[in-house]
């Protein structure tokens, strides 16, 4: 398997522009998470799927963001309308549920908003 | 909620040295713990992963230990190596919504 691919790996956008981020998690996975980063607050888990159900969205930040699975190999996280603010490494991470395996990250979209 | 919080937040040594990192959580009723590597401009890779039920898990010069009871981890790294220069980032699964909540990471340095 290839991992947990991400793309793009780099989005620039002007503030006020949809954003879309995407997430193919390992083959049979299913949990996955999608992670935001930053050096003022670290990793953040902004919410968390299991069998393509959103468990826990706590973590969205505001409206603008929303994410979506549509199938087992396939997940979005959309940014409308972007921020500076949303400058940030977001990760998305995949899994077995239960706690039973290692969660394997994506090598994360480098967003910046200007 | 669960909280994780890493010291040292930075560290330096000189090659060869044997070092631990350790890592705490507020909320002992966790699934397991896993540690992970992040070399700057990079995702995050696995390292080794604890089940509630264990007390350590070894991967080559890597040892980690687990203190559920006491809220408390550790990973011991022998004779450390330039190539092992990176943020070393704990992370627990815990909760009804089984979340993976990390800690702000070691920026660990190790002098040739």
């Amino acid at each position: 398997d290839a991992g947990v691919i991400q793309s793009p790996r780099h989005e620039v956008t002007e503030m006020g522009q949809e954003v879309t981020l995407r997430c193919k998690p390992i083959s049979g996975h299913n949990s996955l998470f999608w992670y935001r980063q930053t050096m003022m607050r670290g990793l953040e888990l902004l919410i968390y799927f299991n069998n393509n159900v959103p468990i826990d969205d706590s973590g969205m930040p505001e409206d603008r963001f929303s994410a979506k699975m549509p199938n087992a190999s396939f997940s979005t996280l959309k940014i409308q309308p972007s921020e500076p603010r949303d400058s940030a490494v977001y990760f998305c991470a995949s899994s077995f549920p239960g706690g039973r395996t290692e969660a394997f990250f994506g090598q994360g979209t480098r967003l910046t908003v200007v | 909620k669960q909280e994780v919080t890493q010291i040292p937040a930075a560290l330096s040594v000189p090659e060869g040295e044997n070092l631990v990192l350790n890592c705490s959580f507020t909320d002992s009723a966790i699934y397991n713990l896993q540690w992970f590597r992040q070399d700057p401009g990079k995702g995050l890779t696995s390292l080794l992963l604890i089940q509630s039920s264990q007390r350590e898990q070894t991967s080559g010069r890597l040892n980690a230990s687990l203190d559920k009871s006491s809220g408390r981890s550790t990973l011991y790294i022998a004779a450390s190596q330039p190539g092992d220069s990176a943020t070393y980032l704990c992370a627990v699964l815990s909760g009804s919504a089984r979340q993976l909540t990390f800690g702000s990471g070691t920026q660990l340095t190790v002098l040739p």
